[in-house]
């Protein structure tokens, strides 16, 4: 089963305007962690949010999380072409697995 | 960009038959995880590696098994191979706690069972 569930399923933006996509997970977390898939490839690590911590930013990514709401959202300022993936956040349960949940699909149109 | 290394990149197999995925984890990472992602899905959990041993599996059959290597090389083995398997597999590691560091992934290997 899976732990995160991204919201929404699908986005699709005009380059230079900013891509919001939530997620929700069901049990308490040690930390949430965002990853970017492209073209079905390998995932890569984008920022990682401490259960202890509100906000979080890294360039032109913002993170929130609510861990009484059992939340998290991931903005994108300022979208580009390259930005156009997948997006996926995992949790951390315990230490030694992520589960992850189905993702967000963003497009950015030129 | 990456530093891990999965081969092969593409794989077909036959129902039935069995397959070894290998994955060289990025230098000095002693902790690698294996997880399955189908098309259209996140990935899933099948176990993690801790200094050669199995450090935590998720909900997958003992056809599915693994081995960590002293260099941090390790491999995914199939056995038995289902229509259903068929998934792109990907290799994770990390420097131990990934509430520390996060996990480094591979690009993976898509894995056709016919």
């Amino acid at each position: 089963s899976q732990q995160g569930e991204e919201d929404p399923q699908a986005l699709s933006i005009q380059e230079g305007e900013n891509a919001t996509m939530n997620c929700s997970y069901k049990t308490s977390i040690n930390n949430l962690q965002w990853y970017r898939q492209n073209s079905g490839r390998g995932l890569v690590h984008l920022i990682l949010i401490r259960s202890n911590e509100r906000e979080k930013h890294s360039g032109r990514l913002r993170v929130t999380l609510d861990t009484s709401k059992k939340s998290s959202s991931l903005l994108i300022t300022a979208s580009r072409a390259a930005d156009t993936a997948s997006y996926f956040c995992a949790t951390d349960p315990n230490d030694y697995k992520l589960s992850f949940g189905a993702g967000t699909t963003v497009t950015v149109r030129a | 960009e990456t530093g891990v290394t999965q081969s092969p990149t593409h794989l077909i197999k036959t129902r039935g038959q069995q397959v070894t995925l290998r994955c060289s984890s990025q230098s000095g990472h002693n902790t690698v995880s294996w997880y399955q992602q189908a098309l259209g899905q996140g990935p899933q959990f099948i176990f993690q590696y801790y200094r050669e041993e199995e450090n935590g599996r998720g909900n997958f059959p003992p056809r599915f098994s693994g081995l960590q290597f002293p260099n941090y090389s390790s491999e995914l083995n199939v056995n038995a191979l289902e229509l259903d398997d068929s998934a792109l597999y990907l290799c994770a590691s990390s420097l131990g706690d990934s509430s520390n560091y996060g996990y480094t992934f591979g690009s993976g290997t898509r894995l056709t069972v016919v």
